[in-house]
């Protein structure tokens, strides 16, 4: 495989549940990020991880729990959320180092819908 | 604080149309990179552009060219002969540091509808 890959590309769960997302990238990166797509707000950045330091958005609730075990996997842990949390959850890659940032590659995404 | 303008929320033009979308930005630092990505209905953002903020060259890359104006703060997007395949929303962002790393700051997107 390619490129940014996310599993799985749909998913439904209730409020009670506990799920994860996962994001694999294949592209040699060091970086590796979460963002959050809703209808009524543009692409918020919620997690990054770079040279496995996070660097965690401090708006982020405490139900979205990220992990990140070695430079090419990323998770998102999921516990009590709400239908407000439904929406397009984005993984990205890229190089981190020097004195630029360099673009960010996206995988194609889980559209999440809580009931 | 760093900002993204995309004033246009959706245009919508028939094939073999130039289309241009805007982009504005804010920023207290002198030092900053500009990009540019589209998202398809797939759903995934694809890279089209980066570039720095000491290089005011325009770009082209085949239908797609860039015209960065600093003094005005704009990063536009020009498609020509458009094709129905370039139907999408197109995000512009800017970059702005963040911890060891850098963030994206995304505008709103604009959504290009091309008809046949």
């Amino acid at each position: 495989e390619t490129g940014v890959t996310q599993t799985p590309r749909h998913l439904v769960m209730g409020m009670t549940n506990k799920k994860s997302l996962k994001c694999e990238q294949h592209l040699g990166h060091n970086a590796m990020y979460w963002y959050k797509q809703s209808a009524k707000k543009p692409l918020e950045l919620m997690f990054v991880y770079s040279l496995e330091e996070r660097v965690e958005n401090n708006s982020v609730p405490s139900r979205f729990s990220p992990e990140c075990p070695n430079s090419s996997h990323l998770f998102l842990h999921l516990h009590t959320l709400q239908p407000e949390d439904s929406a397009l959850y984005l993984c990205a890659s890229s190089h981190y180092g020097g004195l630029s940032p360099y673009e960010q590659y996206f995988g194609p995404g889980t559209r999440l819908t809580v009931t | 604080a760093q900002k993204v303008t995309q004033a246009q929320t959706e245009i919508s033009v028939v094939e073999k149309e130039d289309v241009t979308l805007d982009c504005v930005y804010e920023t207290r630092d002198t030092t900053y990179y500009l990009f540019w990505y589209k998202q398809p209905p797939s759903g995934e953002l694809v890279f089209l552009i980066r570039r720095n903020s000491f290089d005011e060259q325009n770009e082209i890359s085949g239908r797609y060219s860039w015209n960065f104006q600093k003094s005005t703060s704009s990063f536009n997007f020009t498609i020509t002969a458009s094709q129905v395949v370039d139907s999408a929303v197109y995000f512009c962002a800017l970059s702005e540091p963040h911890g060891s790393s850098y963030k994206l700051i995304f505008g709103s997107g604009t959504r290009l509808l091309v008809r046949p």
